[in-house]
C-alpha cells in the first residue's frame, strides 16, 4: 500500500511569509501532482511533476520532485490572502494499468493572514 | 473546454437508501476516477473506469459500484446507504494511457441522515 505523508497539517501565517510544504514516502511514484482546493469544491490541478530532482515554478509557487521520486515539496514565496486553502499532494502509482489511481496525502491547510 | 461536471451538487438521503452519482469528463478524456473525500479519512480512491471497464478498485465494500457508458460518461452507485457514506464524491477526469494528470469536478456532497 503506497502512502504519502504530508506536513504540516496545519500552517497559519502573516501576508507575506514563505512557507513550504512537504510531501513524503517510502513508495516510488510516476509522477507527483499539486492541487488547491477551495471549502465544498473539487481539487484545482496547479502542478505536475514527473522527472526526478524536476522543479517547477508557478509564479510565486516552487515545486520540487525527489531524485529519487518518492518526495516532494511546494514553495510559496510572500504569500498572500489569496493563497489561502487546502493544498494535496497526489502521487500517481508507478507501474502496471494502475496509472489512474491517485494516492493523496492528507493535506496541508494554510490559512495567510492579511 | 468544458471541465469535469458532476450531478447532482448536493443530496440528502436517508438511511438504507441508493444513490446514484453522475460524471461527465472533459471532452476526450478517456478515464473517469471516482474518490470519497472525508474529513477524517481525507480523499481514499475509490475506483476507475477506462473504456468501459473497472481498471482498478479501491478498498471500499461491494455497496460502492459505478460504471462507463460509451461516452465516457460515468455514474457511481451506492446502495443501503450507511450514515458514514456521508462525503463529498469526487470525479476525476483523465486522458488515459500513462498520463496521470487528473482533473477533479466540483464534487457531490452527500447527507446521510
Amino acid at each position: 500500500t503506497q502512502l504519502l505523508e504530508q506536513s504540516p497539517q496545519f500552517l497559519s501565517i502573516q501576508e507575506g511569509e514563505n512557507l513550504t510544504v512537504y510531501c513524503n514516502s517510502s513508495s516510488v511514484f510516476s509522477s507527483l501532482q499539486w492541487y488547491r482546493q477551495e471549502p465544498g469544491e473539487g481539487p484545482v490541478l496547479l502542478v505536475t511533476v514527473v522527472t526526478g530532482g524536476e522543479v517547477k515554478k508557478l509564479k510565486r509557487l516552487t515545486f520540487q520532485f525527489g531524485d529519487a521520486r518518492k518526495d516532494s515539496s511546494l514553495h510559496i514565496t510572500a504569500a498572500q490572502p489569496g493563497d489561502t486553502g487546502l493544498y494535496l499532494c497526489a502521487g500517481g502509482d508507478a507501474g502496471g494499468t494502475s496509472y489512474g489511481k491517485l494516492t493523496f496525502g492528507q493535506g496541508t491547510i494554510l490559512t495567510v493572514h492579511p | 473546454k468544458a471541465g469535469v461536471t458532476q450531478t447532482p451538487r448536493y443530496l440528502i438521503k436517508t438511511r438504507g437508501q441508493q444513490v446514484t452519482l453522475s460524471c461527465s469528463p472533459i471532452s476526450g478524456h478517456r478515464s473517469v476516477s471516482w474518490y470519497q473525500q472525508t474529513p477524517g479519512q481525507g480523499l481514499q480512491f475509490l475506483f476507475e473506469y477506462f473504456s468501459e471497464t473497472q481498471r482498478n478498485k479501491g478498498n471500499f465494500p461491494g455497496r460502492f459500484s459505478g460504471r462507463q457508458f460509451s461516452n465516457s460518461r460515468s455514474e457511481m452507485n451506492v446502495s443501503t446507504l450507511e450514515l458514514g457514506d456521508s462525503a463529498l464524491y469526487l470525479c476525476a477526469s483523465r486522458r488515459g494511457g500513462e498520463n496521470t494528470e487528473a482533473f477533479f469536478g466540483q464534487g457531490t456532497r452527500l447527507t446521510v441522515v
